[in-house]
């Protein structure tokens, strides 16, 4: 059973620094595209960053670029997203998903809220 | 960026009701389209994909249809289950957009 699960959440200031987890298990980590996702409070779902299943390819939304840095360690089964120089917009849960070949993203983890705020 | 525009933003229905939820691309995207249902406090599920390609698992009640710039989701008898919120996404050129949402909720 594939199984996807955020860690690393919490309240930073703004300004600040996170790292959040993903790890993945159930399934061939080194043969997936995996991708962030996050959800502002009560807001829509959007795009954060994709990363192609060896880390070579590695894509941002225009909002996060510069600040976020996506990355893949398939010898851990495990994805990041270091988010720096944190906004109080930054506030969301961020999901971690499996990017599939139609490019659309069927399993997904519970989230991980990340809360910027002084 | 092509941008995704889903209509209604709120939907009120009672359970048996059709709905039919609708997602505009600013410029044609194929059949390159998804849709998600999400309850709160949960992550979204993926439903269909490839614009009309149910998931497997996914109940026959839920489908979609169409190509180019407009595309539909519809239940074809709303079940107390379906009351939630739902999403299209597409992609192209190593970027994904979402549509803003529409919520169903009880009439």
């Amino acid at each position: 059973e594939v199984h996807l699960v955020e860690s690393g959440g919490g309240l930073v200031k703004p300004g600040g620094s996170l790292r959040l987890s993903c790890a993945a298990s159930g399934f061939t980590f080194s043969a997936y595209s995996m991708t962030w996702v996050r959800q502002a409070p009560g807001k829509g779902l959007e795009w954060v960053s994709s990363i192609s299943s060896n880390g070579v390819y590695i894509y941002y939304a225009d909002s996060v670029k510069g600040r976020f840095t996506v990355s893949k360690d398939n010898a851990k089964n495990s994805l990041y997203l270091q988010i720096h120089s944190l906004r109080v917009e930054d506030t969301s849960v961020y999901y971690c998903a499996r990017i599939e070949y139609s490019n659309v993203f069927n399993y997904w983890g519970q989230g991980a809220l990340v809360t910027v705020s002084s | 960026d092509i941008q995704m525009t889903q209509s209604p933003s709120t939907l009120s229905a009672s359970v048996g009701d059709r709905v039919t939820v609708t997602c505009r691309a600013s410029q044609s995207i194929s059949s390159w389209l998804a849709w998600y249902q999400q309850k709160p406090g949960k992550a979204p599920k993926l439903l269909i994909y490839e614009a009309s390609t149910l998931k497997s698992g996914v109940p026959f009640r839920f489908s979609g249809s169409g190509s180019g710039t407009e595309f539909t989701l519809t239940i074809s008898s709303l079940q107390p289950d379906d009351f939630a919120t739902y999403y299209c996404q597409h992609y192209s050129d190593n970027s994904w957009a979402f549509g803003q949402g529409t919520k169903v909720e009880f009439k």
